[in-house]
């Protein structure tokens, strides 16, 4: 079936330093959508992509989607200690999300 | 708040008991989604509904795990004679079809202990 891979699994970074995570599918998507999860918290949208080549930005967060529609970036410019939860990417297909198994970023101020 | 409710939020149980967790997703949404998530896992979707008629089922863990939503409102998840290994938080989410973004908005869980 349809997998989605996420890698790190863990960033640690110094606070003002930059942060990337990687999403893989091993099947072509229709859309991907972004979400971030506090410690203790559920799942919050953050963002859909949809076109092959797409590049979208919230302030300090920008996202890409591959060409091929198989694999999507996040990536945080001078990360904040308001960045620290787990980002997940949900690959769309057939009317449900299939998501990674995310990453966790700490931030040390 | 994101508007999605879940009912219990914490259940602890025996094995062998069953359970049976209720959302109540934001109102005028009519795609509901039951996931599970296991700790440093992401979201592990297990069904979903668009108004009262469950559209993918295929997913759920085991015949042990059943969902329903009567009226196309507030959906209940059932587990049958819970094991350990359905120790886990569920999560319900909502969305609306056909809204300009697929963004699908999640309850807080009910984080099940089975002893």
């Amino acid at each position: 079936g349809q997998q989605v891979m996420q890698i790190p699994q863990y960033q640690h970074v110094q606070e003002g330093e930059d942060f990337t995570t990687y999403c893989n599918s091993s099947t072509t998507l229709s859309n991907i959508q972004w979400y971030k999860q506090r410690p203790g918290g559920h799942p919050v949208f953050l963002i859909q992509l949809v076109k092959s080549g797409e590049v979208k930005k919230q302030k300090r967060l920008t996202f890409q989607f591959g060409e091929a529609k198989k694999n999507s970036s996040l990536h945080i410019t001078a990360t904040q200690t308001t960045d620290v939860g787990t980002y997940f990417c949900a690959g769309g297909s057939q009317g449900n999300l299939i998501f990674g198994k995310g990453t966790k970023l700490s931030v040390k101020p | 708040d994101t508007g999605v409710s879940q009912n219990p939020r914490h259940k602890i149980t025996k094995r062998g008991q069953n359970v049976t967790f209720r959302c109540d997703p934001i109102s005028e949404h009519n795609r509901l989604y039951w996931y599970r998530q296991t700790l440093g896992q992401g979201p592990e979707f297990l069904t979903y509904f668009q108004n009262e008629a469950q559209l993918e089922k295929s997913r759920l863990l085991s015949d042990r795990f059943s969902a329903e939503r009567p009226k196309g409102s507030f959906s209940t998840l059932e587990i049958q004679r819970t094991e350990q290994g359905d120790s886990a938080m569920y999560l319900c989410a909502s969305r609306s079809q056909g809204a300009r973004y697929n963004e699908q908005f999640f309850g807080p869980g009910t984080r099940l202990t089975v002893l």
